[in-house]
């Protein structure tokens, strides 16, 4: 079974630029959240997405977009980019529960891809 | 959601056990108690969630008190392999919509 994928692990961009990171959940899971982590840092929550929808969002700029589509998967985009968005970018996953049952759905993440901006 | 405070840095020693607490005085009443670990390189992992007394799996303890205000992660017999980050996290994290809300971490080292 595998885990939460990211793609692509390692990334170079120039201030300006525009990025796509992609994700793929864990099989059976519909709920895709992306975390932004500086270095020395912890993860720091950018948005989540269900039903292809934005649910939630953190306190990024407009600049940060994602898509989820059928199968789950997700991107996160990120535009005019700028040297502080240099980070490692985290995808997690998770289930979403029918009818809100109250039980915790633990967050699976990958490994992250890593974003330099010069 | 509660803000946590926690050491900064740990170190111990292969066999020992160690004791990571986190204060958290503006719990809600909804809010559970989460750890997550995360090794160098790689995203962050559960591993142990509870709400009041004490919650034990293969991997840890985890010590709440009567007034919930602190909490102490425990690790039984620490290996090199337990060299770490530990984030302690607070908030009703239950249902759909569960974001994360991490601090600095306990960056853990564990010596021969």
């Amino acid at each position: 079974d595998a885990g939460v994928t990211q793609s692509p692990t390692h990334l170079i961009k120039t201030r300006g630029q525009q990025v796509t990171l992609r994700c793929s959940p864990k099989s059976g899971h519909d709920t895709v959240s992306w975390y932004q982590q500086a270095l020395g840092q912890g993860p720091q929550f950018i948005f989540q997405y269900y039903e292809e929808e934005e649910r939630q969002r953190g306190n990024f700029p407009d600049r940060f977009s994602g898509h989820q589509f059928p199968n789950y998967s997700s991107e996160l985009n990120v535009n005019a980019l700028l040297l502080g968005d240099s980070a490692l970018y985290l995808c997690a996953s998770s289930l979403h529960p029918d009818g809100g049952t109250g039980s915790y759905n633990e967050q699976f993440f990958g490994p992250g891809t890593r974003l330099t901006v010069l | 959601l509660a803000k946590t405070t926690q050491p900064i840095s740990m170190d111990s020693y292969e066999g020992q056990e160690v004791n990571i607490t986190c204060s958290h005085n503006n719990i809600a009443t909804n809010d559970y108690i989460t750890w997550y670990q995360q090794f160098p390189s790689q995203g962050p992992r559960f591993i142990i969630q509870g709400y009041k007394t004490k919650v034990t799996n293969e991997v840890a303890s985890l010590f709440i008190p009567a007034d919930r205000k602190s909490s102490t992660l425990s690790l039984p017999r620490v290996s090199l392999s337990d060299t770490a980050v530990y984030y302690c996290l607070v908030g009703d994290m239950r249902g759909g919509y569960n974001k994360l809300i991490f601090g600095a971490g306990t960056r853990l080292a564990v010596h021969p």
